[in-house]
């Protein structure tokens, strides 16, 4: 397709489950984002990978969270042992050049993750 | 470390009205600032932007923000909304150089008949 593709579009799950969201960019960006949307607290920035660099995990909330880019494309994005708080919709963008340089990310319509 | 702060979480007008949507970040340095929309039930998508130049920025739609150093300050303005405007507005910023780009908490706005 054209457009970042995410999958699943929703997901529930039981507390302690562990759950994989996926993201597959627009064919040829280099950069690749992960943020989390909870109502009332805008978008946080999550991971970020660029080409080959070493990831930028700085908003990854706990190591319960890890996320990795296979080949330079699609990522994967766990929660182990997932909890209530988690809940919330997994937003993944992508951009040509760095993102924060443009400013031009294309993002996905998110994964609506619930926990109960 | 980067911080964007948007005054009002909710913002209700009648059509064809003036809005401001406000936007203030923290910095020192040079910043690059976008707004970005969220339509219902959509992603978001990029609206407008500041790189440098010109400090005033248009969209396609006739949003427009300026930039102002000074007041560390990049709000959305529209002098005559349509229903077609109710979304979710996002302003965002990233450091000169930096790839990590920070959003705000969004403001909803609403237009009404």
């Amino acid at each position: 397709g054209a457009g970042v593709s995410q999958s699943p579009s929703n997901k529930v799950t039981e507390k302690g489950k562990d759950v994989e969201l996926r993201c597959d960019p627009i064919s040829g960006h280099t950069a690749l984002y992960w943020y989390r949307q909870s109502l009332g607290q805008g978008l946080e920035f999550l991971i970020y990978f660029q080409g080959n660099s070493a990831p930028d995990k700085s908003g990854l909330p706990s190591d319960r969270f890890s996320a990795e880019r296979t080949g330079g494309s699609v990522s994967t994005l766990t929660i182990q042992r997932t909890q209530q708080e988690d809940s919330a919709v997994y937003l993944c963008a992508s951009s040509f050049f760095s993102g924060g340089r443009t400013g031009e990310l294309f993002f996905g319509e998110g994964s609506r993750l619930t926990v109960l | 470390a980067q911080s964007v702060t948007q005054l009002d979480s909710q913002v209700p007008v009648f059509e064809e009205a003036p809005v401001e949507l406000r936007c203030n970040y923290s910095s020192s340095v040079s910043v690059y600032l976008f707004w970005y929309v969220q339509y219902p039930n959509q992603g978001l998508q990029l609206l407008l932007k500041y790189l440098s130049g010109s400090t005033l920025v248009e969209s396609i739609n006739g949003f427009e923000a300026e930039f102002n150093k000074s007041q560390t300050s990049f709000h959305l303005r529209k002098p005559s909304v349509h229903i077609s405007d109710t979304a979710e507005y996002f302003c965002a910023v990233t450091k000169g150089g930096s790839e990590k780009l920070v959003f705000g908490k969004g403001t909803k706005l609403t237009v009404n008949p």
